[in-house]
């Protein structure tokens, strides 16, 4: 069945690094690719999407752009704040969303 | 426009007993899905309604039912109650049922079983 593999965390980044999060999906079909986040407290959030091959999604300065050829849908932000810290959520949608086990991303400042 | 709305917000269950949680999508959005995430994990598919006729089901027991109303709202049953029941669980709403339309979640139900 289609599949998502996120990177494992907890991560922990200082204000203004670079965040890559690595996802990477089995699917059958020709799925749409998320990423949702997860801010302490609250509920999911759609952050970004792409519905085809080569689409980059971007959001609030994260960017992740749909690699068929790897099947990798990675994210990616090139300064990161404190209000970044939240869980990350790789998803795949062929009709249902299947998601990974999520990264929780901790920025110190 | 409000967002994807579900009651109660909290909920404490014995074992055995049952359970109905309740959600309103967002205006327009003929599409509902239900989702369970325990503690530490990601959200699993239980669910999706279209047009008020079920168009997937996740790998759960028929324990869980669920059922969508004219108005688009739904509701999720669960029956005889378990300990590994206690999790949050999500509605999400779409325009559709289709792979390209983004879901909107709700705030969810905390579900506790005693």
């Amino acid at each position: 069945g289609d599949s998502v593999t996120q990177m494992e965390g907890p991560v922990t980044l200082s204000e203004e690094a670079f965040l890559t999060i690595n996802c990477t999906y089995t699917a059958t079909g020709y799925p749409s690719l998320f990423w949702y986040v997860q801010y302490p407290g609250e509920g999911l959030q759609l952050l970004l999407k792409a519905t085809k091959a080569d689409d980059k999604g971007s959001n609030k300065g994260f960017e992740a752009t749909y690699r068929k050829e790897t099947t990798s849908f990675h994210l990616e932000k090139g300064s990161v704040q404190v209000s970044d810290s939240a869980v990350y959520f790789c998803a795949l949608n062929d009709y249902k969303l299947s998601f990974g086990a999520g990264t929780t991303v901790t920025v110190r400042a | 426009d409000a967002g994807v709305t579900q009651s109660p917000t909290h909920l404490i269950k014995t074992r055995g007993q049952h359970v109905t949680l309740r959600c309103s999508p967002i205006s327009g959005h003929k599409s509902v899905s239900w989702y369970q995430q325990v503690l530490g994990q990601g959200p699993q598919f239980i669910f999706q309604y279209y047009e008020k006729e079920e168009r997937g089901r996740g790998n759960f027991p028929d324990r869980f039912s669920a059922r969508q109303f004219p108005n688009y709202s739904s509701e999720l049953n669960v029956n005889a109650l378990l300990l590994g029941d206690s999790a949050l669980y999500l509605c999400a709403s779409s325009l559709a049922g289709t792979v390209a339309y983004e879901q909107y979640f709700g705030p969810g139900t905390r579900l506790t079983v005693t």
